[in-house]
């Protein structure tokens, strides 16, 4: 079966630290997309960054990137110089072809 | 539009009514998914269409659920006979499938319709 998990329900930060957030997937396909999510407390759900299964670098965008290990099945966030803005629910998501299964979320407080 | 466009961003119903939501996808993105939030708790995934054609059904959470996309673009989402625990917010999101090679199926939501059933 195929599923995400995200083990930290709540996380906080410091504000200008480097913060990491846990993802790990399950699937049998040898190709899929992961992605991160970002939704404030506004309700938006925002894309942040895109990994493939074939890709050999990991993914970064701005103050993101991914911790992208095929092996272990993981793929973790990476947001480094935490801002307040940062503050929201993060969500792993994973795509074997058409459907998107998301994880359960993780909320990420960052503290001034 | 720019965006994923829904509507209404707000509706407040009484149990037993029908209700009906939109969702406006991007233009040219040919896949739109529907899926429910309840507070504080994840997505659940409703039901995606490729084009017009709806390939998985399978998050439906029961036969008052139902979800139609004409054009390859406007979708409506209907619930029958709405019930308290259907209170969510429903996010619609679309995405333009690649085809051959990798899946790379970013989705892009709309800022959802807040579902209240008194």
């Amino acid at each position: 079966a195929q599923k995400i998990t995200q083990t930290q329900p709540g996380m906080f930060v410091q504000e200008k630290e480097a913060v990491t957030l846990d993802c790990t997937y399950d699937t049998s396909d040898q190709s899929y997309g992961l992605f991160w999510y970002k939704q404030p407390s506004s309700g938006e759900m925002i894309f942040l960054i895109y990994q493939g299964s074939y890709d050999e670098q990991n993914a970064t965008e701005g103050r993101y990137s991914l911790n992208f290990q095929k092996a272990r099945k993981s793929a973790n966030l990476v947001i480094s110089a935490s801002q307040l803005g940062d503050s929201a629910m993060y969500f792993c998501a994973m795509n074997p072809y058409d459907k998107v299964i998301f994880g359960p979320g993780t909320s990420l407080s960052v503290i001034p | 539009g720019a965006g994923v466009s829904q509507s209404p961003s707000n509706k407040v119903t009484e149990k037993g009514k029908d209700v009906e939501l939109r969702c406006d996808p991007i233009s040219g993105h040919t896949a739109l998914y529907w899926y429910r939030q309840s507070l504080g708790q994840g997505l659940e995934f409703l039901i995606y269409f490729q084009g017009n054609s709806a390939p998985d059904k399978s998050g439906l959470p029961s036969d008052r659920f139902s979800a139609e996309r004409t054009g390859g673009s406007v979708s409506t989402l209907t619930i029958q006979r709405t019930q308290q625990e259907d209170s969510a917010v429903y996010l619609c999101a679309s995405s333009s499938t690649i085809a051959g090679g990798q899946a790379k199926n970013i989705q892009y939501f709309g800022a959802g319709t807040r579902l209240s059933v008194l």
